[in-house]
C-alpha cells in the first residue's frame, strides 16, 4: 500500500481481555517496529522485526506482550489480560534499509484504552 | 545506561525567529542520527538524518549538526513559523531506532 496501515485506529477493552493490533507495511519494507506512546510521553521501543524474525525483544514490557510477523509482511501485536497501565497508542513503523541507514514510515497508530 | 535526553520544557518563540532544538546522548556510539516530526494524534513524519562522519546536513529551513564528541545533536528551524509547531524527535540507531522523548516547539505568529 501507499503508507503504513494499522488497525483498529481506536479500541476500547476491558481489564484482563486480550487485545491483538495489526500492522500492514509499505510494501517491500523488509524492518516493521512497533512503538508504545503513552498521553504526552515519547515513543518506548517494543519490538523490531527483521524479514519475519524479531533480532531485538527487549522493549516487550512483560510475558503478556508478544508479536508476530508472518510472510515478511503484516504484524500482529497481542496484549493478554490488559492492564490498566497499557493504555497508549500503539506505533507501527516500516522501513527500507538504504546505505545502512533505517528511516522509518510510521502508521497513525492504534488507541488502546483499558477500562 | 544509554539515554537520549530532549529537552522536555516546551520552547515557545515568535514567528520569524531560529528554533535550536537540543538532543543529547550517553553510551551509544550511533552511526547516524535521525530527526522527525510529530503532530498531535499522527505518527512522527521523518526530516533528516545526519551521519556519524557528517557535521552538518541542511534542506530548506532546517539545519541539522552531529558532534560525536560532545554527543549532541542539535536542530535548527529558520524564519520559523507558527506551522513548524510540532513535537520534534531525534532517533539513535541501536540494535533498532531508540528516540528521544521530545521537545514541543510553539511559534507564536
Amino acid at each position: 500500500g501507499a503508507g503504513v496501515s494499522q488497525s483498529p485506529s481506536n479500541k476500547v477493552t476491558e481489564k484482563g481481555k486480550d487485545v491483538e493490533l495489526r500492522c500492514d507495511p509499505i510494501s517491500g519494507h523488509t524492518a516493521l517496529y512497533w512503538y508504545r506512546q503513552s498521553l504526552g510521553q515519547g515513543l518506548e521501543f517494543l519490538i523490531y522485526f527483521q524479514g519475519n524474525s524479531a533480532p531485538d525483544k527487549s522493549g516487550l514490557p512483560s510475558d503478556r506482550f508478544s508479536a508476530e510477523r508472518t510472510g515478511g509482511s503484516v504484524s500482529t501485536l497481542t496484549i493478554q489480560r490488559t492492564q490498566q497501565e497499557d493504555s497508549a497508542v500503539y506505533l507501527c513503523a516500516s522501513s527500507l534499509e538504504v546505505s545502512g541507514a533505517n528511516v522509518l514510515t510510521f502508521g497513525a497508530g492504534s488507541r488502546l484504552t483499558v477500562l | 545506561s544509554q539515554k537520549i535526553e530532549q529537552n522536555s520544557e516546551a520552547l515557545n518563540i515568535q514567528e520569524g525567529k531560529t528554533a535550536t532544538l537540543t538532543c543529547n546522548y550517553t553510551n551509544y556510539s550511533p552511526a547516524y542520527l535521525q530527526w522527525y516530526r510529530q503532530d498531535p494524534g499522527r505518527g512522527p513524519v521523518f526530516l533528516l538524518l545526519i551521519r556519524e562522519n557528517e557535521k552538518e546536513k541542511r534542506k530548506e529551513r532546517l539545519k541539522v549538526t552531529f558532534d560525536t564528541t560532545l554527543k549532541q545533536s542539535l536542530f535548527h528551524i529558520t524564519a520559523s513559523q507558527p506551522a513548524d509547531s510540532a513535537t520534534y524527535l531525534c532517533a539513535l540507531d541501536s540494535i533498532s531506532l531508540i528516540f528521544g522523548s521530545g521537545t514541543r516547539l510553539l511559534v507564536r505568529p
